[in-house]
This record gives C-alpha cells, structure tokens and sequence, in this order.
C-alpha cells in the first residue's frame, strides 16, 4: 500500500490565489513527521515545511502552511498568495521515527502551474 | 555558506560500466542521505549515513549499488555493471536534525 498519496497529478491556480495541494499518508507510527519539498524545473529539492506528529499547530512558513488533521491522516500544503515562481511539482514525505529511522517516504508528486 | 555539492553533474555510461557519484555534504552535517529520482516519478530511498557507518541499506536495489562514506563527510555511491534501468537523477542529502535534509543538485546518469 502507498504510504504517501498525493492525488492531483497536475494543479492550476490563477496569481495572487490561494491552492491547497493534498497528501494523505499511511502509518501506525505514533511518532512521524510529514514534509513538503519543492521541485522547480531545474531540478532542485527545496524544502518548504515540516509538520512533527506531536505539534499541536499547523506548521506555517511565510505563505506556506500545512493543514494537519491527524484523524485524517492528511497533511495538505496550503499556498497562499500564488506567485509565478511558485510553478514547480511538489512533493509530500513522511518519516516514521520507529527504530530511529531516519528516511524518507515520498508521494509521486503534484505538478502546480500559476496561470498570470 | 556551502550548499550539498555533487558530482559529476551529468554521466553517460554504456551498459555493463562502472560508475562512480560524489556527495560533498553540508560542513557539520553528520547525517547523509542517497536517494534515486527516475523520470516522472518521486523519490526512491537508497541509503543512510550517520557519521561513517550506513544504519539503513534497505533501499540499495541490488548488490550492484554500494555507497561509503569516509571521514564523517564525502560520500560515494558505486553502481557496478550498470544497466539501462539504472537511469535516474541520483541525489543526495545532508542533515543535522533529521528534520530538514538538504538536497544537492543531482547527477543525472544515462545507461546506453
């Protein structure tokens, strides 16, 4: 069974709108932590945010926040203020912390374009 | 300050070669990751550095692949007799606090 699922393959948002990219993930885990990560045509992996299971907040970070909804088992990125430069695939990941595990688990991606 | 550098950043082979990628990681970061990307698709795990020894292997496709990694810092990953589905964006990761890993650049290798 997939451990990250992220099923949009291919996103579009106007400029300057909000986009909620979504990831659901699969663990029995109690101690993980979920990830997203930005991907740019050039190829880089730019981290954006991190969610710790135990955090009792959303993560935010600048215009990046994750919505958490444990029981759900959903960790989705919330992109507010779209800008052109936010055109990229984006990956959710997800560590489980069991044995000291130190990998990540990866979706496949969700490809965002920010229309002008 | 220096980001994850790698090398080289592209690399043609012919099937049955041997091929040699570098990760110079973040000065200071003790952990150290190898992950492969082929077209299209996430990232596949392949090995885990903690200082010099290797706590998880369990992502290395095939005895092919082996990785070592000396003095705390640059690593190698090894692919021997590579074949054509050895194609693939081979990226590494350093890290201090196993929360954010920071990703070089890649190497992208082509197995004709």
């Amino acid at each position: 069974a997939q451990k990250i699922t992220q099923t949009q393959p291919g996103m579009f948002v106007q400029e300057k709108e909000a986009v909620t990219l979504d990831c659901t993930y699969d663990t029995s885990d109690p101690s993980y932590g979920l990830f997203w990560y930005k991907q740019p045509s050039s190829g880089e992996m730019i981290f954006l945010i991190y969610q710790g299971s135990y955090d009792q907040q959303n993560a935010t970070e600048g215009r990046y926040s994750l919505n958490f909804q444990k029981a759900r088992k959903s960790a989705n990125l919330v992109i507010s203020a779209s800008q052109l430069g936010d055109s990229a695939m984006y990956f959710c990941a997800m560590r489980e912390d069991a044995g000291n595990n130190r990998k990540l688990i990866w979706g496949l991606g969700t490809s965002l374009a920010v229309n002008p | 300050g220096a980001g994850v550098s790698q090398s080289p950043s592209n690399k043609v082979t012919e099937k049955g070669k041997d091929v040699e990628l570098r990760c110079d990681p973040i000065s200071g970061h003790t952990a150290l990751y190898w992950y492969r990307q082929s077209l299209g698709q996430g990232l596949e795990f392949l090995i885990y550095f903690q200082g010099n020894s290797a706590p998880d292997k369990s992502g290395l496709p095939s005895d092919r692949f082996s990785a070592e990694r000396t003095g705390g810092s640059v690593s190698t990953l090894t692919i021997q007799r590579t074949q054509q589905e050895d194609s693939a964006v081979y990226l590494c990761a350093s890290s201090h606090n196993y929360n954010e890993q920071f990703f070089g650049p890649g190497t992208r290798l082509t197995v004709l």
